[in-house]
């Protein structure tokens, strides 16, 4: 079943302490995004990749790391992870970078707390 | 800047009716394109219809169209028919294909469909 994959689905952690969140894709897909969604500011793109070893900010970059080392893992890294960033992660991905072949399709999501 | 508005907070529909949900959009870029989503309080994310900048025909998907209007920079979601599943949460989203690969989304408009 072609699919994106997110894990872990809910995390809790504590202000400090580094925590990755993986996301996998099964279509073989050029572009691969994270988003954040949070309460009356729908989504916004914290980083993409348009292929292995290109990644570029988005619009909310700060406090967020990532890397593309292989076609279908795009991990998001949170080195120190602060209570603003408690939110829901959506991981994205999509055939390449034309036309309808920018078609996203979404991973469950990640809803995370930073106490 | 690329930008993204949805003015409805929240809609009401009566099942069965036709409802327009309302997108504008800005960029400068000649080559966009335009994406409806779908949330339903199950929280996933759900690719409903693609626009081009260039298509000449107004997209459709079922019970789904695009309502194109490029000089005003709006692209409405008409949703025909409603049924009960419709209810959910729906975003707007852009990307310009020559100024970026950054993809912007709307707040979102929540659509109640009321048996």
């Amino acid at each position: 079943e072609a699919q994106v994959t997110q894990n872990p689905r809910y995390l809790i952690t504590v202000t400090g302490k580094k925590l990755t969140v993986t996301c996998s894709q099964n279509m073989n897909h050029e572009y691969m995004s994270w988003y954040r969604q949070d309460p009356g500011l729908g989504l916004r793109q914290i980083y993409y990749s348009m292929n292995v070893e290109v990644t570029d900010k988005g619009d909310v970059p700060e406090g967020y790391k990532v890397s593309r080392k292989e076609k279908r893992n795009f991990p998001l890294i949170l080195e120190s992870p602060s209570p603003n960033q408690t939110s829901l992660y959506f991981c994205a991905s999509s055939l390449g970078a034309t036309g309808a072949k920018n078609i996203q399709y979404f991973g469950a999501g990640t809803r995370l707390s930073v106490l | 800047a690329q930008k993204i508005t949805q003015t409805q907070p929240g809609m009401f529909v009566q099942e069965k009716e036709a409802v327009t949900l309302d997108c504008t959009y800005d960029t400068s870029d000649p080559s966009y394109g335009l994406f409806w989503y779908k949330q339903p309080s199950s929280g996933e994310m759900i690719f409903l219809i693609y626009q081009g900048s260039y298509d000449q025909q107004n997209a459709t998907e079922g019970r789904y169209s695009l309502n194109f209007q490029k000089a005003r920079k709006s692209a409405n979601l008409v949703i025909s028919a409603s049924q009960l599943g419709d209810s959910a949460m729906y975003f707007c989203a852009m990307r310009g294909m020559n100024t970026g690969n950054q993809f912007y989304f709307g707040t979102g408009t929540s659509l109640t469909v009321i048996p």
